[in-house]
């Protein structure tokens, strides 16, 4: 089973530059979520998603974009990407937000120079 | 916000030892989990445990809602233990929006 699925897996950027973050999962979960998880610290929800059509801002959602346009995928979009965005992303899915276990992707090691 | 403190930062082992990690939260909450990211980063879930105990081999967990803490206990720790350890409690008003502790590294040594 695949789980959930994160590309790329490393990712070096200049300032300014856009780029999309993919994430996939193939378990038919409702709820989707994207974190940053920077050195020394837990990780913080960027922007989650109830269900395909629906989304809505975390901890720290500026800078950053979703759409969910199908069950199986939540996109994370950086449009101008800047240092401080430097961090490593994680997507989760799980069949709801309350009383389910999370499955995480692997990750993606972002890097903005 | 709703506080997650965990401790201890960090935690040192010898193999076959036990150990109690605490989550403390500042805010009644319905949801608790506990996630373990290995040396790899890979996160996994541990338990859902919003009140009361669970135990999954070596490892169990337990919440005391009223008095807002948690506790993840490891018995007889093995080197694939390390990494480091997480709670994440919802935000208030929010059960989409978890929040996490800074958590606690675990190292295990053979």
């Amino acid at each position: 089973n695949a789980g959930v699925t994160q590309t790329p897996k490393f990712q070096v950027l200049k300032t300014g530059q856009s780029m999309t973050l993919q994430c996939a999962q193939d378990m038919n979960h409702e709820y989707m979520s994207w974190y940053r998880q920077d050195p020394g610290m837990g990780l913080r929800l960027i922007h989650y998603s109830v269900g395909a059509g629906i989304t809505d801002q975390g901890e720290v959602p500026n800078g950053y974009n979703v759409s969910r346009s199908t069950t199986e995928d939540f996109p994370l979009r950086l449009l101008s990407a800047a240092p401080s965005q430097t961090s490593v992303y994680f997507c989760a899915s799980s069949y709801s937000s309350v009383n389910t276990e999370a499955f995480f992707g692997q990750g993606t090691r972002l890097t903005v120079v | 916000g709703i506080q997650v403190e965990q401790s201890p930062p960090d935690l040192i082992l010898q193999e076959g030892a036990n150990s109690t990690l605490r989550c403390n939260f500042s805010d009644s909450v319905n949801n608790l989990q506990w996630f373990h990211q290995n040396p790899w980063g890979q996160l996994i879930n541990l338990f859902y445990i919003p009140s009361g105990t669970k135990q999954n081999g070596r490892l169990s967990a337990t919440t005391v809602a009223t008095e807002r803490y948690s506790l993840l206990y490891i018995s007889s720790s093995q080197t694939t233990d390390s990494g480091v350890y997480f709670c994440a409690v919802p935000a208030p008003f929010n059960n989409n929006d978890m929040r996490f502790g800074a958590g606690t590294r675990l190292t295990v040594k053979p």
